[in-house]
């Protein structure tokens, strides 16, 4: 079955640009219908949905920030890619990376922890 | 955006308990309404997606209704897998929303 593991630093200065690529395994990240998602959660709280990529490149982010995030795919390597630029100790969380069909967010990959600070 | 509140924020069950917990939208979102289950350290796990139903592998214990702005996640005979804290998620429009989650331990 789809498998997703996402790779990545684990620390990030403030004002640096937090990159993380999300590998798909077990299925083609071409297929029809399949949104490729970035979701994160801050320590202790709550989730909160970054946006997603078609394997088309058609994307959509979440407005609060869409002014510092871009996700990218590329299909030769089966991954996709999120960026965050200028990156501040809000930023500090647990990223997700899962996929959606029809709203259902199905799998997740295991999450990694990215730390903003100096 | 679509705010999405729970309730409660967190409840002590027994095994064997009924437990019901509760997700409001802040306007009609019809039945586009997702639950997850989180245990401490694991990624989010898909429960229930279209508000009822049941995602593939999920126990029968679990169950959702409701629609438009009020909606119930609700399991039945609460097992010891079943400790861990549950969000919704509105997936009506974009951006895509959470509720703050609910924390079901161990009376």
């Amino acid at each position: 079955q789809v498998q997703l593991q996402e790779t990545g630093p684990g620390l990030v200065k403030p004002s640096q640009t937090l990159s993380l690529i999300c590998a798909v395994s077990g299925g083609p990240i071409t297929s029809s219908g399949y949104y490729w998602t970035w979701i994160r959660q801050h320590p202790g709280k709550g989730l909160e949905w970054i946006g997603h990529i078609y394997h088309s490149g058609s994307t959509y982010y979440n407005p609060s920030l869409k002014s510092r995030v871009t996700i990218s795919v590329d299909l030769s390597k089966s991954q996709f890619t999120l960026n965050l630029k200028s990156v501040t100790a809000a930023d500090t969380a647990l990223y997700y990376c899962a996929r959606s069909f029809n709203n259902q967010f199905d799998p997740w990959g295991q999450g990694t922890l990215v730390t903003v600070s100096s | 955006d679509i705010q999405m509140t729970q309730s409660p924020s967190s409840l002590s069950a027994s095994v064997g308990d009924r437990v019901t917990i509760t997700c409001r939208a802040s306007q009609n979102i019809g039945i586009y309404l997702n639950w997850f289950q989180q245990k401490s350290g694991n990624a989010p796990k898909l429960l229930i997606y279209g508000a009822s139903s049941l995602q593939s592998g999920v126990p029968s214990r679990f169950s959702g209704s409701g629609s438009g702005t009020d909606f119930t996640l609700s399991i039945t005979s609460l097992q010891p897998d079943d400790f861990a804290s549950y969000y919704c998620q509105q997936t009506y429009n974009i951006p895509l929303t959470f509720g703050p989650g609910t924390k079901v331990d161990i009376k």
